[in-house]
C-alpha cells in the first residue's frame, strides 16, 4: 500500500529538548515536504526537498531543520523547541499531487 | 502574492441537501488547484485536482469542482451530502516553481440528520 508514515503520532516535550519527527514514504517520490497546521491558518509549508540532498525553506522555517539523505526519508528536527511550535505537523510526498501522512501532534510546554 | 481564501469558516447542511464550498485564489498564472478533506484526527485526503483542460473536474466520494478563471474561483460541490461528509475541507493552490501548496483556512462542514 502506498503511504506516508510519521513517527511519533503524539509527542509532549519541554522547551529546549531536541526532538526529531520521522517521515517515510514508499511511493518513490522525489519531492517531499513538511507542513504545520494551526487553527484558522490552514497548513503552511515549513521545508521542502526536491530530491536527495536538496532542501529549501518554505514559508515558516524558523526553528526547524531537515535533512534528506535518502529518497524515502525526510525527518524534521527541532533543535530547541519552544511553545510556539506546538502544532499539528504533516509530512507529504509528491510534488504536483501531494500525499499526506497521518500527522504528528506536538505539544511543547 | 499567492493566496487562497475560503470565505466560510463553518457550514451546516442537512443530510441529503446539496453542498457548495467556496474557494477563491490569487495566483499569477494558470493555477494548479486542489481540494483536500480532513476527517477528525486524520490526515489530509485529496478529493480532486485541476491542472488544465476541462474546467469541471470530478473527484472521489461524489464531489466535483469547477474552475472559473474569470472569478478566480474553484468551488467544491456535492449534490447530496451524507453524514460521513462531515469534516474540514481545504482548498489549495500549487506553486509550480517550488511545489508548495498554499492552503486556505479551511471550512468545517457539519451535517444535520
Amino acid at each position: 500500500e502506498a503511504q506516508v508514515t510519521q513517527n511519533p503520532r503524539y509527542l509532549i516535550t519541554v522547551t529546549g529538548k531536541k526532538l526529531t519527527v520521522t517521515c517515510s514514504q514508499n511511493m518513490n517520490h522525489e519531492y517531499m515536504s513538511w507542513y504545520r497546521q494551526d487553527p484558522g491558518l490552514g497548513l503552511r509549508q515549513i521545508y521542502y526537498s526536491m530530491n536527495v540532498e536538496v532542501t529549501d525553506k518554505g514559508d515558516v522555517p524558523e526553528g526547524y531543520k531537515v535533512s534528506r539523505k535518502e529518497k524515502r526519508n525526510f525527518p524534521l528536527i527541532l533543535e530547541s523547541p519552544s511553545p510556539n511550535q506546538t502544532s499539528l505537523y504533516f509530512c507529504a510526498a509528491g510534488r504536483y499531487e501531494q500525499y499526506f501522512g497521518p500527522g504528528t501532534r506536538l505539544t511543547v510546554t | 502574492a499567492q493566496s487562497v481564501t475560503q470565505p466560510d469558516i463553518h457550514i451546516t447542511v442537512s443530510e441529503g441537501a446539496s453542498l457548495e464550498l467556496r474557494c477563491n485564489y490569487s495566483y499569477g498564472a494558470t493555477p494548479y488547484l486542489f481540494w483536500y478533506v480532513q476527517s477528525p484526527g486524520q490526515g489530509l485526503q485529496l478529493l480532486l485536482k485541476y491542472f488544465s483542460g476541462d474546467t469541471l473536474v470530478q473527484g472521489i466520494k461524489g464531489f466535483e469542482a469547477e474552475f472559473k478563471r474569470s472569478q478566480s474561483s474553484f468551488n467544491l460541490r456535492k449534490p447530496s451530502v451524507h453524514w460521513s461528509d462531515a469534516a474540514e475541507y481545504f482548498c489549495a493552490v500549487g506553486d509550480k516553481n517550488t511545489g508548495k501548496l498554499i492552503f486556505g483556512q479551511g471550512t468545517t462542514l457539519q451535517v444535520k440528520p
